[in-house]
């Protein structure tokens, strides 16, 4: 499974936007960027997922680079309720059907 | 309630005791994930299910761990004689056919002592 690469933690005011980057060079053409988040103690929540254009949801803007090669979560105005552990993953829309996870980024929303 | 529930929320057993953890998936829900996650690290995947067939089982899944989905509805996730290592967040999650996203549930946290 192509690998993504993020940052451990990142900071953010609050109400402030704020940019996740992830990076994933190894993406193939079916695979698609989805976004989890994982408040504490909780299970991972679905934020947003796209293939090749920016995806817009009432969570967040999903912005992907013309390569495919990155991407951006962005959260337009960050609450304390966004404080997560933000993880960036590649999954094929066929064939392999599993989330992989790795560390993610865990942001700190600071009031 | 339309959501993935898992029971029980929290387990502690002694080592060597065997356990098991049951998953309610989103009714109309064709697929169903079992994953572990342990403090600090991102969630494993464990193994998956399309209907009641497991089509999928990742190394960590070890002879001591079994899974079931019958009848292609809940699934349970057993661990025989359980070890300190196994001690961790038991999560379920399931999905449509479409493959988009994904509903996870509160977990199931496990301590062996």
């Amino acid at each position: 499974d192509a690998k993504t690469t993020q940052p451990n933690s990142m900071e953010s005011n609050e109400e402030e936007p704020v940019h996740l980057p992830c990076n994933h060079s190894t993406i193939s053409g079916t695979d698609y960027i989805h976004w989890y988040r994982q408040l504490p103690s909780q299970g991972p929540e679905y934020v947003i997922h796209g293939l090749t254009s920016n995806v817009n949801n009432r969570m967040a803007s999903l912005a992907i680079a013309e390569d495919r090669k990155s991407s951006t979560l962005i959260l337009h105005r960050a609450t304390l309720r966004d404080a997560a552990v933000y993880y960036c993953i590649l999954r094929g829309f066929t064939g392999a059907n599993n989330l992989f996870f790795g560390t993610g980024t865990r942001l700190t929303v600071i009031p | 309630d339309t959501g993935v529930s898992q029971d029980p929320r929290h387990k502690i057993t002694k080592r060597g005791q065997n356990v098991t953890f049951r998953c309610d998936p989103i009714s109309e829900h064709n697929r169903l994930y079992w994953y572990r996650q342990t403090l600090g690290q991102g969630p494993e995947f464990l193994t998956y299910f399309q209907n009641e067939a497991q089509l999928e089982k990742s190394r960590l899944l070890s002879d001591r761990f079994s899974a079931e989905r019958p009848k292609g509805s809940f699934s349970t996730l057993e661990i025989q004689r359980t070890e300190q290592g196994d001690s961790a967040m038991y999560l379920c999650a399931s999905s449509g056919l479409m493959n988009t996203e994904a509903f996870f549930g509160q977990g199931t946290r496990l301590t062996v002592v």
